[in-house]
């Protein structure tokens, strides 16, 4: 199986701040990199795939790069509705596997 | 809109077996695969497999080969996922997620989510 690492597991930011989540494939996934943002008790939504196509309505503020094993979602401005936890996950074979999860909270 | 409409909340003992639905509407239900993911209480997200709502034909993840079904009624565009031989490790919410079809090749991302069910197994 493909393992995704993320780092780091949880971070505090303040509004405006640039944050950077970072994840890692344990092999080459080529682009195939999905993240997702999960709000508490809500399910996950997809926010970027490609590793760095934004999905429709996500605002532009929210930017994937990588591709082979290493991979950045960047939030360039961080906005008070953007708490919550952010998962990538690898779409290049099954089973599909995703990271653990960075927890995001405002400070 | 594409909506993905689950059953409710589940208590199950274990060593019994639970069958979850998944209704979907506003899209074309036969070309798109429906999978499932669960979620433990406080933890990160896994895979189970997925279903070609048009042939039927299934990927299980392989820790859950030989316990896990998954099945379509498309005349009413609902897809069941069922779990045998529960324990209470598989205590979760259980989401269904459609496939976001961009073109991968491979497998495609997840959107939208369905609402989630949750299955608490205990004695």
């Amino acid at each position: 199986d493909i393992q995704m690492t993320q780092s780091p597991s949880s971070l505090s930011a303040s509004v405006g701040d640039r944050v950077t989540i970072t994840c890692r494939a344990s092999q080459n996934i080529n682009s195939y990199l999905n993240w997702y943002q999960q709000k508490p008790g809500k399910a996950p939504e997809l926010l970027m795939y490609a590793a760095s196509t934004l999905q429709s309505g996500v605002p532009s503020r929210f930017s994937g790069s990588g591709s082979g094993t290493d991979f950045t979602l960047t939030i360039s401005g961080l906005q008070p509705e953007d708490f919550g936890t952010y998962y990538c996950q690898q779409n290049y074979r099954a089973p599909l596997t995703f990271g653990q999860g960075t927890k995001v909270e405002i400070k | 809109q594409v909506q993905l409409m689950q059953s409710g909340a589940e208590v199950k003992k274990p060593g019994a077996s639970v069958k979850v639905s998944c209704k979907a509407s506003g899209y074309s239900f036969t070309r798109h695969d429906i999978n499932w993911v669960r979620q433990a209480f406080g933890q990160g997200l896994e895979w189970m497999g997925g279903l070609d709502p048009n042939s039927g034909t299934t990927v299980y993840a392989e820790r859950f080969q030989g316990r896990l079904t998954m099945t379509r009624n498309t005349s009413i565009t609902t897809v069941y996922m069922e779990l045998s031989s529960l324990t209470s490790d598989d205590t979760a919410v259980y989401y269904c997620a459609r496939e976001y079809f961009y073109g991968s090749g491979t497998y495609e991302p997840f959107d939208p989510w369905g609402q989630g069910t949750l299955v608490t197994v205990s004695s």
